[in-house]
């Protein structure tokens, strides 16, 4: 079974422009969570999408935002960039929705932005 | 109080040896806890989950969970240099928010 898989690997934008993020889940997976992972502030919980429906969100500025398709692949979004955006962002599949007290999540192999 | 907390290491222990890897959390009301292992430049790898307290081995590995101490452990017996990685524990919150330690890294040497 093909894994989960994030484009693009590697993205170099600049303070101000905007960056669109795309994952494609586990194939029969319908949660997609998305994640950002810095050397100092570890993995952070951006959103969570199943059934194309948003279920949790994390404490990030409303510049990031996200969506899920009806084939379950999912698109985050970032406007307005700012260095502190610079990050790998990870997407991650799971069966179900995290509500049901289960989350075995996996993991994409994630998505380099640096913001210049 | 951080959510979840780590000790980030990094942790060294010899080829052989018991690596014990520890996590505590602040929500009592968690159910769910997981052990992630992240190679250098890698996404993070789902390698135990657990749900009860006690013990539960899978190989080389052991999770430990203690829900009244708030306290979740990874054992790694036999520790072997390809184990040395960072280690994030991630604890489920509220049913609905995966929430993750920044993680211990393990180092191995021959």
């Amino acid at each position: 079974k093909a894994g989960v898989t994030q484009t693009p690997r590697y993205l170099i934008k600049t303070r101000g422009q905007q960056v669109t993020l795309s994952c494609s889940p586990i194939s029969g997976h319908r949660s997609v969570s998305w994640y950002q992972q810095t050397p100092g502030q570890g993995l952070q919980f951006l959103f969570e999408y199943f059934s194309e429906t948003q279920r949790n969100k994390g404490n990030f500025p409303g510049r990031f935002s996200g969506r899920q398709f009806s084939n379950s692949r999912s698109e985050m979004n970032v406007s307005t960039l700012e260095l502190g955006d610079s990050a790998l962002y990870l997407c991650a599949s799971s069966p179900q929705v995290s509500g049901r007290g289960y989350s075995e999540q996996f993991f994409g192999p994630g998505t380099r932005l640096t913001v210049l | 109080q951080k959510e979840v907390e780590q000790n980030s290491g990094p942790l060294s222990v010899p080829e052989g040896a018991i690596a014990s890897l520890n996590c505590t959390y602040s929500d009592r009301g968690s159910q769910s806890f997981f052990w992630y292992r992240q190679y250098s430049g890698k996404s993070p790898e789902l390698i135990m989950s657990i749900y009860s307290n006690g013990d539960k081995e899978d190989g080389r590995f052991t999770a430990q969970l203690n829900k009244a101490s708030q306290y979740v452990s990874l054992l790694i017996r036999d520790s072997q240099p390809s184990d040395s990685a960072t280690y994030l524990c991630a604890v489920l919150y509220n049913t609905d928010k995966l929430i993750f330690g920044t993680g211990t890294r393990l180092q191995v040497f021959p």
